[in-house]
Order: C-alpha cells, then sequence, then structure tokens
C-alpha cells in the first residue's frame, strides 16, 4: 500500500509556542491531504483538507489562525500549531489518497503541550 | 448532519469466538465506507465497500455493505488475542471527506 510518513512521531512543547508537523507521500503524488486530530478514546475527528498550490479547507469549529496548514508540493503538507496551548494536547494524523477514496494515515504525531 | 455509529462500543471475547461488529451511516453523497483497525499508532486499512452485498473476505476477517439499510458489518472469525484494537468504520462522501463513527474497543481474551 501507499507509505505516508510524519514527523515528529512525538512532541512535547511549552505552552505558547508553536509546533510544525510534516506529512509526506514517499512513494505518489497527493494533491489532497487530510488532517486529523484524535483524543484518547475517541474516534478521528477531521481538522482540515490540505490542497496542494491552495488554501486548506476547515472543518466547522477548527480555528484556520491557529492551526495553519501549508500545503507547497505534490508530497508535502505541514500543519502548524501555533501558540499552543495544553488543551491542544492530542494525537495529530495525516492521511491521503492513492485510490478514490482508500486512504492512507500516516503513523500520526503526539503532541503534548505543558 | 452526516453521522456515522457503531456499535458496540466495547467488546471482550476469548480467543476462538466469532465477532460481529455494526456500523450505520447517514451520510450524504455517499461514495463508499471503510472499515480501518487501529491498534496503539494511527489506522490501518481493512477493507473498502462500494457495493451492496457483495463481501470482502481477508483472512479471517470479512465485511459486507448493505446500501439499502444503510449499513456494514465486519467479521472476524476465530478471533486471536492480535486482534484486539479499536475497529473505525469511516464513510467516505463526494468530497473525498471521511466521516468516522466511534469506535469499537475489542479485547480478545486468552
Amino acid at each position: 500500500g501507499a507509505v505516508v510518513s510524519q514527523h515528529p512521531s512525538r512532541v512535547i512543547c511549552k505552552s505558547g509556542t508553536s509546533v510544525k508537523i510534516e506529512c509526506r507521500s514517499l512513494d505518489f503524488q497527493a494533491t489532497t491531504m487530510f488532517w486529523y486530530r484524535q483524543f484518547p478514546k475517541k474516534s478521528l475527528m477531521l481538522m482540515a483538507t490540505s490542497n496542494e498550490g491552495s488554501k486548506a479547507t476547515y472543518e466547522q469549529g477548527v480555528e484556520k489562525d491557529k492551526f495553519l496548514i501549508n500545503h507547497a508540493s505534490l508530497t508535502l503538507s505541514t500543519l502548524t500549531v501555533t501558540s499552543a496551548h495544553p488543551e491542544d494536547s492530542s494525537f495529530y494524523i495525516c492521511s491521503s489518497h492513492l485510490y478514490q477514496e482508500t486512504q492512507y494515515f500516516g503513523p500520526g504525531t503526539r503532541l503534548l503541550v505543558l | 448532519e452526516d453521522k456515522v455509529v457503531q456499535s458496540p462500543l466495547s467488546l471482550v471475547v476469548h480467543e476462538g469466538d466469532t465477532v460481529t461488529l455494526n456500523c450505520s451511516y447517514e451520510v450524504t453523497n455517499f461514495r463508499s465506507l471503510l472499515w480501518y483497525k487501529q491498534e496503539k499508532k494511527a489506522p490501518t486499512f481493512l477493507f473498502m465497500l462500494t457495493s451492496s452485498g457483495i463481501e470482502k473476505k481477508s483472512g479471517r476477517l470479512s465485511s459486507i455493505l448493505d446500501k439499502k439499510e444503510l449499513f456494514s458489518i465486519l467479521n472476524i472469525t476465530a478471533t486471536q488475542t492480535g486482534d484486539s484494537a479499536v475497529y473505525l468504520c469511516a464513510v467516505a462522501s463526494n468530497t473525498g471527506k471521511l466521516i468516522f463513527g466511534q469506535g469499537t474497543t475489542l479485547q480478545v481474551k486468552p
């Protein structure tokens, strides 16, 4: 199957700092990538759809200025959590298509904000 | 509002048992239904279903979709402790977005 990588896999930061998470498609070009967050014992919630060369589409309730998404190339999308707070601590996962609706997920990034 | 509902939310069985996980949905512009298995990391893909009544099978796992009644089931036969995980059902709409259910936590005891 397709391979999607994420970096870093785990990050601990202080409140008020910004954290950048990278999502790469390793063996295919991804015009669209999706960013999810998952709280403990909860399901995945779609945050935004990242579109190569254009602005991301955010889901209702997700702050655009807080969760900055950049999709500058066909293999890389980044999510920056700005001015992170403890409530932003979560598991962030990206995914992309290889074929139509079959989404393949990256390994996820566990963010802990102190 | 689009929604995907899974049941049961959690299940404890013994090795060798057969389990059936349920997923019902109400999603406009339905394209496909997907099943994922999630252990401690990100979900891994199991099945994608687009047509009613056609069973997909992979080893001890199988799944089927009923587009008239708007549900899908995931069966696991002869369960093993390695099957312990959260099983996620998701529906893809025309836009490509996935709407996830709450997940079913399966624990298989030796």
